[in-house]
């Protein structure tokens, strides 16, 4: 089966470094996405991971460990408006449908 | 830019009515997708398409079909709605490729259905 796991709710304060966790067990693997998703709003993309390793963009930064099933995404100085829904996706195969996690929700307190 | 537009933001039917969500990408994508999603589930993928008139199911297909008459548009329909597809709709496109792509969303369709 597919199973993608990530904690339900994170709290951080404005200006701090956080860290979301993922893990996944999935039937194959090309590629581990990250979106942000605002209350009542569309997912946009963050970044994508397919080979082990640190990917920075801006103040987000994605790392992914293949042996270990296992990702992060990295957000550095916080501001509140990066109070959102993070998800984590796998795709199991080229090209085709993904396998979504449940999300976790961040909250930015001043 | 990549647009990704819904027919409706917010959707309200009755049990049993034949309900219809429409989906239009503009960007020339081959594959779309339909997810719905709902609080502690995550996104959970009904139904999506590689091209014109193909479909393949998900992995809650049940009580929804698809059309795909034209590349751009993507069709989910609720033959008979019922209370437990109250939830959120939210369709994707991507393009098809060697490798993976992300998906581009559109702004969901809060569908309740009483």
């Amino acid at each position: 089966g597919q199973n993608i796991d990530q904690p339900t709710e994170m709290t951080a304060t404005e200006g701090a470094i956080v860290q979301i966790n993922c893990t996944y067990q999935t039937s194959g693997f090309n590629g581990l996405f990250w979106y942000q998703q605002h209350a009542g709003e569309a997912p946009t993309f963050l970044s994508y991971n397919v080979l082990d390793g640190l990917e920075e963009k801006g103040r987000f930064s994605s790392f992914l460990s293949r042996s270990k099933g296992y990702s992060y995404l990295l957000l550095k100085e916080l501001q509140m408006k990066d109070s959102a829904s993070y998800l984590c996706a796998v795709s199991p195969n080229y090209g085709q449908n993904f396998v979504f996690g449940p999300g976790t929700r961040l909250s930015v307190l001043p | 830019d990549v647009k990704v537009t819904q027919s409706s933001r917010y959707l309200v039917k009755r049990t049993g009515e034949k309900v219809f969500l429409e989906c239009v990408q503009d960007m020339d994508h081959e594959n779309m997708f339909w997810y719905r999603q709902d609080p502690g589930l995550g996104l959970r993928l009904i139904y999506f398409s590689y091209d014109v008139k193909m479909k393949e199911k998900g992995d809650i297909p049940e009580g929804y079909s698809v059309s795909r008459e034209k590349k751009e548009r993507f069709s989910l329909i609720l033959e008979s709605a019922s209370t437990n597809q109250t939830s959120m709709y939210l369709c994707a496109s991507s393009p098809r490729g060697a490798g993976s792509y992300e998906q581009y969303f559109g702004p969901g369709t809060r569908l309740t259905v009483t």
